[in-house]
């Protein structure tokens, strides 16, 4: 158990719908990256948030947006749904300090049909 | 852009063998190295970190080794068993220089099936 909780585990949305996946972060770690991995692939970074401002964006389009809270639990917002948006989201909590391990939660597996 | 590569793509070994896995790297001007595993439908779970600085890092039956001059890393499994079934992923950090926290390049996985 990492401590890093997603929600929900599973969603199915049609093309051109709007989604929010939920991520709860490990205690005492203020910085949630997320990402997506398609099947068969490795992740890729979509962003990250560090005390609630987006800290670096990997090659996502703009209807990729996330946000912060001020207890650092954070959310994916996915807008105008593609086929291939299809993919299991994952968020990983850190600290910036110490080792830098990641801690990761289980994922939401999104289909878009 | 740093690209990360995963050889083999799939590996399949009886219970017991000692097994390699191999992750190159495009930039070797890298902070560290992460091998990850991930489990199906699961997240990922950090098993070692390497510090550019460092050449191994060992965790019970796992060794990770990195050579920064040829851009690449291996995995060490030893007396491997059904239960390390699972997808291995080696990460970099994003931009490959400078510290990531949490921004990663990640291979595409080598799948390992332990058969008893």
């Amino acid at each position: 158990e990492t401590g890093v909780t997603q929600s929900p585990t599973h969603l199915i949305k049609t093309r051109g719908q709007q989604v929010t996946l939920r991520c709860s972060s490990q205690s005492g770690h203020n910085t949630v990256s997320w990402y997506q991995q398609a099947l068969g692939q490795g992740p890729q970074f979509i962003f990250q948030y560090y005390r609630e401002e987006e800290n670096g964006r990997g090659n996502f389009p703009p209807r990729f947006s996330g946000l912060q809270f001020p207890n650092y639990s954070s959310e994916l917002n996915v807008n105008a749904l593609e086929l291939d948006d299809s993919a299991l989201y994952l968020c990983a909590s850190s600290s910036p300090t110490g080792e830098e391990k990641l801690f990761f939660g289980s994922g939401t597996q999104l289909s878009v049909l | 852009k740093q690209e990360v590569t995963q050889i083999p793509a799939a590996l399949s070994v009886p219970e017991g063998e000692n097994l390699v896995l191999n992750c190159s790297f495009t930039d070797s001007a890298i902070y560290n190295l992460q091998w990850f595993r991930q489990d199906p439908g699961k997240g990922l779970t950090s098993l070692l970190l390497i510090q550019s600085s460092q050449r191994e890092q060992t965790s019970g039956r796992l060794n990770a080794s990195l050579d920064k001059s040829s851009g690449r890393s291996t995995l060490y499994i030893a007396a491997s068993q059904p239960g390390d079934s699972a997808t291995y992923l080696c990460a970099l950090p994003v931009g490959g220089g400078g510290t990531s926290y949490g921004k990663l390049t990640f291979g595409q996985g080598t799948i390992l099936t332990v058969h008893p």
